[in-house]
């Protein structure tokens, strides 16, 4: 069966420092990519997917970026975090011909101080 | 402008009622509709996907509506249990979108009191 991790759980970071969160999948091959952002009292909100290594759309333009290196890892990336980057992270895959079958990772909560 | 709404951010009912939760869109022509759940701090959990042609969907105590009409979806959970204290989530999927073209709303927060 297919399983998704996400790393780390939690994190608190100073606004200016940098971001790296790792997102992998297992037990399946070709599978697209997602990146999701859920604000307090908002929905979730796409911002990055990818449908094959190193092939990445963004949705929204944004302090982040985000990289697919081998076929079943995918990594959100920043510079410099902004205290509007805190948030609820969310990685997601799908099968590759069905999109619309996403299946999400635990998270990881993103405090920006 | 393109809108997808959850009526209520809470709902709270009493064990053993039926649980109706809403969801509502305008500006989209919807090819499916898919329900979640999601526990506090944790990913949502893909529940029922309906698509555009079918009426009603049903799973045990769940059961999904669509009327492309109302352009809403109807989620109903049955005999409820505090177990299904949660925030359900709906999501759109529409054709000619990008890959990434899941449009979720905010979620209604159910409370079942025992």
């Amino acid at each position: 069966s297919q399983t998704i991790h996400q790393w780390p759980a939690t994190l608190v970071q100073p606004v200016g420092s940098p971001l790296s969160l790792e997102c992998t999948v297992e037990g399946t091959s070709n599978p697209n990519l997602y990146w999701y952002r859920q604000a307090a009292g908002r929905g979730l909100q796409l911002l990055f997917y990818s449908v094959g290594i190193g092939q990445i759309s963004s949705e929204v333009p944004q302090n982040l970026s985000a990289s697919r290196p081998q076929d079943r890892q995918f990594i959100l990336s920043s510079k410099k975090l902004l205290l509007s980057d805190s948030g609820f992270y969310l990685c997601a895959w799908s099968p590759r011909t069905a999109f619309y079958e996403q299946y999400f990772g635990p998270g990881t909560r993103l405090t920006v101080t | 402008s393109q809108k997808i709404e959850q009526n209520s951010e809470a709902l709270n009912i009493q064990e053993g009622k039926t649980a109706t939760l809403t969801c509502n869109y305008t500006n989209y022509s919807p090819a499916y509709l898919q329900w979640y759940r999601q526990d506090p701090g944790r990913g949502p959990v893909f529940l029922l996907l309906i698509r555009e042609n079918e009426k009603e969907k049903r799973k045990e105590r769940l059961k999904v509506t669509f009327d492309t009409t109302l352009k809403q979806s109807l989620f109903h959970i049955t005999a409820s249990q505090p177990a299904d204290s949660a925030t359900y989530l709906c999501a759109l999927v529409v054709y000619g979108g990008s890959q990434g073209n899941l449009i979720f709303g905010k979620g209604t927060k159910l409370s079942v009191k025992p």
